[in-house]
């Protein structure tokens, strides 16, 4: 079992440019997240997907949007990217339960430098 | 909204010390706790999860966590750190009945000195 897995690790663009991240997990879970990781602001949900089929606006969208490709895959891009994008890239799944039980596994990260 | 407040955004310790790491949460419902540590590098791995019954949790690495609902909070402890435990420790909170996002704290740096 892979878990959750990132591809790129780690990525340099110009300002303006675009990109995809991908994300995949291999435990059948129906969930999935993306989250950004900045110094001192903890992390903070972009988008999710509750089901295949399915997205969400998370607490910082803007410039970003997504692809739930299949159960296993859910990608991430940027359109054109900005400085304000630079960060670390956290994909994350997760197979909700009754009572809100929701236990989420992580990947390994997308650190993203945009110059 | 729900929010969670790390108050301690950076802590050192020496080896063998005793570690307390605060957490409080706002929502006024039902809540599932979380705790997850990133080791440096790699990714967030989950240290321990309260979803009822005792409200002393214990997690991994001898770690654990007490849940005061009156206080809306949930406190990590370690009795004795070492070396290894520095890290970053994010407290979570997923409230039950909403979506199933989970809200993060902003992190807590531990740096434990041999």
């Amino acid at each position: 079992n892979a878990g959750v897995t990132q591809t790129p690790k780690f990525q340099v663009l110009k300002t303006g440019q675009s990109m995809t991240l991908q994300c995949a997990q291999d435990m059948n879970h129906n969930s999935m997240y993306w989250y950004r990781q900045d110094p001192g602001m903890g992390l903070r949900l972009i988008y999710y997907s509750a089901s295949e089929g399915t997205t969400d606006k998370g607490e910082v969208p803007n410039g970003y949007n997504v692809s739930r490709l299949n159960k296993r895959e859910f990608s991430l891009r940027l359109e054109s990217a900005a400085p304000s994008q630079t960060s670390v890239y956290f994909c994350a799944s997760s197979e909700p339960r009754g009572a809100g039980y929701n236990e989420q596994f992580f990947g390994p990260g997308t650190r993203l430098t945009v110059l | 909204a729900q929010s969670v407040s790390q108050h301690n955004h950076h802590v050192i310790l020496s080896e063998a010390a005793s570690l307390e790491l605060g957490c409080n949460y706002s929502y006024g419902g039902t809540v599932n706790l979380f705790w997850y540590v990133q080791y440096p590098g790699q990714h967030l791995q989950l240290l321990l999860k309260y979803f009822s019954g005792d409200p002393l949790v214990k997690g991994i690495k001898g770690f654990e966590a007490e849940f005061i609902k009156s206080k809306f909070s949930f406190n990590l402890r370690k009795p004795s750190v070492q070396w290894s435990d520095t890290a970053e420790y994010f407290c979570a909170v997923n409230a039950r009945g909403a979506t199933n996002k989970l809200i993060f704290g902003t992190g807590t740096l531990l740096a434990v000195q041999p």
